[in-house]
């Protein structure tokens, strides 16, 4: 596509739930990266797919999050148990080859609220 | 922390006028890229500094780089109200990902 596209874009769900999120890169694009934004924050890191392989898992919060990417396309990222301190902008990106000599290119975001 | 520091946090500026934006890191980097974020959601991406870069323009931004004191900054020339929005700094290092600062917000007075 032309874009980075996420869906949902807003999400409500209840404490305890599992809530996945999903993200369609730029076609050819083959690294894509998944970030969280706290309101008034600063990105922070969750996970970088190159490919269909996950080189750098190491800002996942805890075990209750995972993600995953195949077809070196679509990434979903997946929240189980949600807490209300997952309550966030969760962004993806997707960027032109391997590592960071390109700009990324970032999708709108899906606005995660967990009452 | 590897997180970029941004300076200052907020800026409020009048149309017409220049726009300074200043980023510090500590590690040595690949590159430097400033993003700008509207309403909270997807980030646009800027412009690109290579580590052997000192200065580089495109239309009215202009970023430069010293690596000897880990900072960078972004100008904005002739700011105009849709320039309003809140700028990022983000760096890379060994690793393959982007690292970010905190933001500053600008706000742009008609």
């Amino acid at each position: 596509g032309a874009g980075v596209s996420q869906s949902p874009s807003n999400k409500v769900t209840e404490k305890g739930k599992d809530v996945e999120l999903r993200c369609d890169p730029i076609s050819g694009h083959t690294a894509l990266y998944w970030y969280r934004q706290r309101l008034g924050q600063g990105l922070e890191f969750l996970i970088y797919f190159q490919g269909n392989s996950a080189p750098d898992k190491s800002g996942l919060p805890s075990d209750r999050f995972s993600a995953e990417r195949t077809g070196e396309s679509v990434s979903t990222l997946t929240i189980q148990r949600t807490q209300q301190e997952d309550s966030a902008v969760y962004l993806c990106a997707s960027s032109y080859g391997q590592g960071t000599y390109y700009g990324y290119t970032f999708g709108s975001g899906t606005r995660l609220t967990v009452v | 922390s590897q997180q970029g520091e941004e300076d200052p946090q907020a800026l409020s500026i009048q149309e017409g006028e220049n726009a300074t934006m200043n980023c510090s890191y500590k590690t040595s980097i690949n590159n430097l890229q400033w993003y700008r974020q509207n309403s909270g959601r997807g980030l646009v991406h800027l412009i690109l500094i290579r580590s052997n870069e000192r200065e580089k323009h495109s239309g009215r931004l202009r970023v430069t780089l010293d690596t000897s004191k880990k900072s960078s900054s972004l100008l904005i020339t002739a700011s105009r109200a849709a320039d309003t929005a809140s700028y990022f700094c983000a760096f890379s290092g060994a690793n393959s990902k982007l690292t970010f600062g905190k933001g500053i917000t600008l706000s742009v007075r008609p």
